[in-house]
């Protein structure tokens, strides 16, 4: 079993709507959590970090829930801009990387 | 500008030619590592170094080897390649950065090498 696992998708969705990444990790020690975003072709970047209580970024919503090991994701009000691989990343003594979940947003 | 550069970029090169990927960054991290990714299986890391003269293994270090002896530089090392080792290499940089709700450490990536082993 992988320890970072995410639904790779792809998800195709239109300009506007709402969609949700979930991504579970197996090592309960686990400290800290983030989602990163890579476009194609290109290096990861930082999107936003998980904090216990929650985090949002205007339209980008993140949680944890650490009795159930996920962390989850949502978009609101979709861009075209959007369209990206998404990495669930778990960090205890070192970073763990999911596989992605890739997102296309359509007009 | 704060960044990671690695160098260099694309390479295509035969097996057992050794080779090293540069990696160097300006913002004074502590922290860095290097990932492979290849498709399906995501960034997988194979060594990281806390600090100067300090690194350990990832998860993937075989056929691989690095050195830090300053800390801005983290060169990756394949004294014999294979064509297995094909893929998709990143350098990363951290610093750890508290916050009131957390820890968080932000990755700093390079724009990483395309390496290409026949």
């Amino acid at each position: 079993r992988k320890e970072v696992e995410q639904d790779p998708g792809p998800f195709n969705v239109p300009e506007g709507a709402t969609v949700a990444f979930n991504c579970t990790y197996s090592n309960s020690a686990s400290q800290s959590f983030f989602w990163y975003r890579q476009d194609c072709r290109k290096e990861p970047k930082l999107l936003m970090s998980v904090y216990s209580s929650g985090n949002e970024d205007g339209r980008f919503t993140a949680q944890l829930n650490r009795a159930s090991q996920y962390i989850s994701l949502l978009i609101r009000d979709s861009k075209l801009s959007d369209s990206a691989t998404y990495l669930c990343v778990v960090n205890r003594d070192d970073m763990r990387f999911g596989a992605g979940t890739r997102l296309t947003v359509k007009p | 500008e704060a960044q990671v550069t690695q160098n260099p970029r694309y390479l295509i090169t035969v097996t057992g030619k050794k080779l090293t990927v540069t990696c160097s960054q300006n913002m004074n991290h502590e922290y860095m590592s290097w990932y492979r990714q290849d498709p399906g299986l995501g960034l997988r890391q194979i060594y990281y170094s806390m600090n100067v003269e300090v690194t350990d293994k990832g998860d993937v270090p075989e056929g691989y080897k690095v050195s830090r002896k300053e800390k801005r530089n983290f060169p990756l090392i394949l004294e014999s390649p294979s064509p297995n080792q094909t893929s998709l290499y990143f350098c990363a940089s951290s610093s750890l950065t508290g916050t009131p709700k957390g820890d968080s450490y932000e990755q700093y990536f390079g724009p990483g090498t395309r390496l290409t082993v026949t």
